[in-house]
């Protein structure tokens, strides 16, 4: 089965810019998404199909992806950013969810 | 206002069977594919199941095919998911979540619910 490996955890200062990566095999090829779940919230769409910032979303979350890495971005990091982040691909009819990062803006 | 709202969790022994339903406000619930996603305590979200705008087609997660059933009503704008032989490990938050493409290829969610707390335990 098709696997979305993110890193368990990552940190960034205040203002400054956060980068948490989904890595799968070919990943490139696939449409990927990314939730942003605050503690105790249910999950929000804040990226879908690579790149795409649904209404409401602020401008510094973007997204990239390519070969065997997607990648999510936020620029100049705010306090309410810190929360888990999974991202999501489609795979043989199957929604496919990485393990989920969680962010500390410290 | 767009909501989804679950309802049907609870306590449940091992084996024993729960009903879930999840009803849609505030867009035309008929066009959207809905599915289920689960999150255990403390851990990740975990894909459950899918149903198609008018429930022609159906997909389930390896982990609760033949034991789940997902369902709907686009006359109460409500889908369901009966699980029987339920287990520990079907202890989870479940979410209804709704499929903005479409399309057969790209499943993604645009909108949760807040979720309903199912726990198996005897």
């Amino acid at each position: 089965s098709y696997e979305l490996t993110q890193p368990p955890s990552v940190s960034v200062s205040p203002g400054q810019t956060a980068s948490i990566t989904c890595s799968g095999n070919k990943v490139g090829d696939k449409y990927v998404c990314w939730y942003q779940q605050r503690p105790g919230q249910s999950p929000v769409l804040i990226i879908y199909q690579d790149a795409k910032r649904p209404s409401g979303i602020p401008e510094r979350f973007s997204g990239s992806n390519s070969g065997n890495t997607a990648t999510l971005t936020i620029s100049g990091t705010q306090a309410m950013d810190e929360a888990d982040y999974y991202c999501q691909a489609w795979d043989s009819y199957t929604a496919v969810f990485g393990g989920g990062t969680k962010l500390a803006v410290l | 206002q767009v909501q989804l709202v679950e309802s049907g969790g609870g306590v449940v022994q091992p084996g024993r069977s729960l009903r879930l339903s999840c009803a849609a406000s505030g867009f035309t619930f008929s066009s959207y594919g809905m599915h289920w996603v689960r999150q255990a305590p403390g851990k990740g979200l975990e894909w459950v199941a899918l149903i198609w705008y008018d429930g022609s087609d159906k997909y389930y997660a390896d982990s609760v095919k033949g034991r789940f059933t997902i369902s709907r009503d686009n006359s109460k704008n409500t889908v369901y998911v009966q699980m029987n032989s339920l287990r520990a490990e079907d202890t989870a938050v479940y979410y209804c979540a709704r499929d903005p493409d479409g399309s057969p290829y790209n499943w993604y969610f645009d909108l949760w619910g807040r979720g309903t707390l199912v726990t198996v335990s005897s």
